[in-house]
């Protein structure tokens, strides 16, 4: 079975300093990997996801993430946090094989970023 | 651009109560799911739909039916409600399984009482 683990509930970093938020994820194949962010009250929204090739991934407002095999981990970063980026995150994960794995999109429970002013 | 919604955004039922919960999409996406969120649990599927005509099973399928008779619906039904059916519910679609992201509603937060 595939999971996710997001190590950290939550994650405190002083605006204009960089952030990190973590993500670990377990699959029997070869992974899709995916960050979404959750404003207060709202949806999912998808900022970036991994498929094949470069390890870092570019993403939307400025987002990041890099993907190391060996260490099976998918974290999220960003060079100068900003309040705006205050949010839960989710790291997600499909299997790139064949079988239910590759259907189901598994969420971890999500990291809750505060960004200080 | 309407996206994925959900309907309703919020209701309130009784013990026993049941209930339909309707998620529709515009951009002709071939997967759906139903996710439950509780605090501390993150995002856990219920049930999805790989097309037209098909369900299948998540993580937390008990207490719940779904139904796909249309691409662009999926419906999610609670036959007898019970306080632990509790949560902010979520319906997402996807052009397909593999890379492709999934797009979410805004949400529907159930409360049984």
């Amino acid at each position: 079975a595939q999971s996710v683990a997001q190590p950290e509930d939550q994650v405190n970093v002083a605006e204009g300093n960089p952030l990190t938020v973590k993500c670990t994820y377990s699959v029997s194949g070869n992974p899709y990997l995916f960050w979404y962010v959750q404003y207060p009250n709202r949806g999912l929204q998808f900022l970036l996801k991994y498929i094949t090739g470069d390890n870092l991934v570019k993403g939307s407002y400025g987002f990041e993430a890099e993907f190391n095999k060996s260490q099976t981990s998918f974290h999220l970063k960003k060079p100068s946090a900003l309040v705006s980026d205050s949010a839960l995150y989710f790291c997600a994960v499909r299997d790139q094989g064949s079988g239910a794995g590759s259907y189901q999109l598994t969420f971890g429970k999500g990291t809750k970023l505060s960004v200080i002013p | 651009n309407a996206g994925v919604t959900q309907t309703p955004k919020f209701r309130v039922l009784k013990t026993g109560q049941s209930m339909t919960l309707l998620c529709a999409q515009d951009m002709n996406h071939e997967y759906m799911y139903w996710y439950r969120q509780d605090p501390g649990m993150g995002l856990r599927l219920i049930h999805y739909s790989v097309g037209e005509g098909t369900t299948a099973k998540g993580e937390v399928p008990d207490g719940y039916n779904v139904s796909r008779l249309k691409k662009q619906n999926f419906l999610l039904g609670l036959e007898s409600a019970a306080p632990s059916q509790t949560s902010v519910y979520f319906c997402a679609s996807s052009r397909t399984g593999g890379n492709t992201e999934a797009f979410f509603g805004q949400g529907t937060r159930l409360t049984v009482v």
